[in-house]
């Protein structure tokens, strides 16, 4: 059971918008903590996505955007391309555990 | 830019030690903090440790009492042990440099950037 709370799977057809919710706590999300996304496709390493809630790194397509409201943060698609076909894993500092927590990620299909 | 590596034994016994070390390049090992995340099959992903240089560290409490993690500044590398393994270890394990305020061992805005590739340990007798 993860401590930050993911859908298992969304899906969209190209050219569409998505979004994946990550719904954390007071411990974590709630109580100020930055929420990061990352894009991990099998077989690879993980790629940042957003950090700082809402920021985008050098060279992610602005299609990629998130936000962050009480306790939870999401993830927005615009222009959904097969490339984007992946897993989508938030995370953030958790002060009870004193360490970083996942969601236990979101598996994006495109039609 | 900067690279990380994963390297060490892909194949484990059960109740013996798991043993990876994280090659850095393009950073120096002393300026960051670093970190260990692991996915088993099927699974998300799960932090670890974080990794500081000077001894500061903080690790899962759900593996606190088996992790050991260590600093090498002069080969720019950091390292994992995690003891008395069972089939429950058997993941891929990544290593990552953290970007962010980290203070007394913890990282409290720290994103993970960049990761390694990852290395697949499976732990069977």
């Amino acid at each position: 059971q993860s401590v930050l709370t993911q859908p298992p799977s969304v899906s969209g057809a190209p050219g569409q918008r998505v979004t994946i919710s990550c719904t954390g706590s007071s411990s974590n999300i709630g109580g100020g903590f930055d929420v990061h996304w990352y894009q991990h496709l099998p077989g690879t390493a993980p790629k940042l996505l957003i950090y700082g809630n809402n920021n985008r790194p050098s060279g992610v397509p602005d299609r990629f955007s998130g936000s962050k409201s009480g306790t939870s943060g999401s993830l927005a698609i615009t222009g959904l391309q097969a490339e984007d076909e992946a897993d989508y894993y938030c995370q953030s500092f958790d002060s009870n555990l004193s360490g970083s927590v996942f969601g236990g990620g979101t598996k994006l299909t495109v039609l | 830019q900067v690279q990380l590596q994963e390297s060490g034994p892909g194949l484990v016994k059960p109740s013996e030690t798991l043993s990876l070390t994280c090659s850095v390049s393009g950073a120096s090992i002393s300026s960051y903090f670093w970190t260990w995340v692991r996915q088993a099959p099927g699974k998300g992903l799960e932090w670890i440790a974080y990794v500081y240089y000077s001894g500061s560290t903080t690790y899962n409490p759900s593996l606190k009492s088996r992790v050991i993690t260590s600093v090498d500044t002069s080969m720019n590398q950091f390292s994992l042990r995690l003891t008395s393994v069972t089939a429950a270890d058997t993941a891929l394990y990544y290593c990552a440099r953290v970007i962010g305020y980290c203070s007394g061992g913890m990282c409290y805005s720290g994103r993970f950037d960049p990761w390694g590739q990852g290395i697949l340990v499976t732990v069977s007798s």
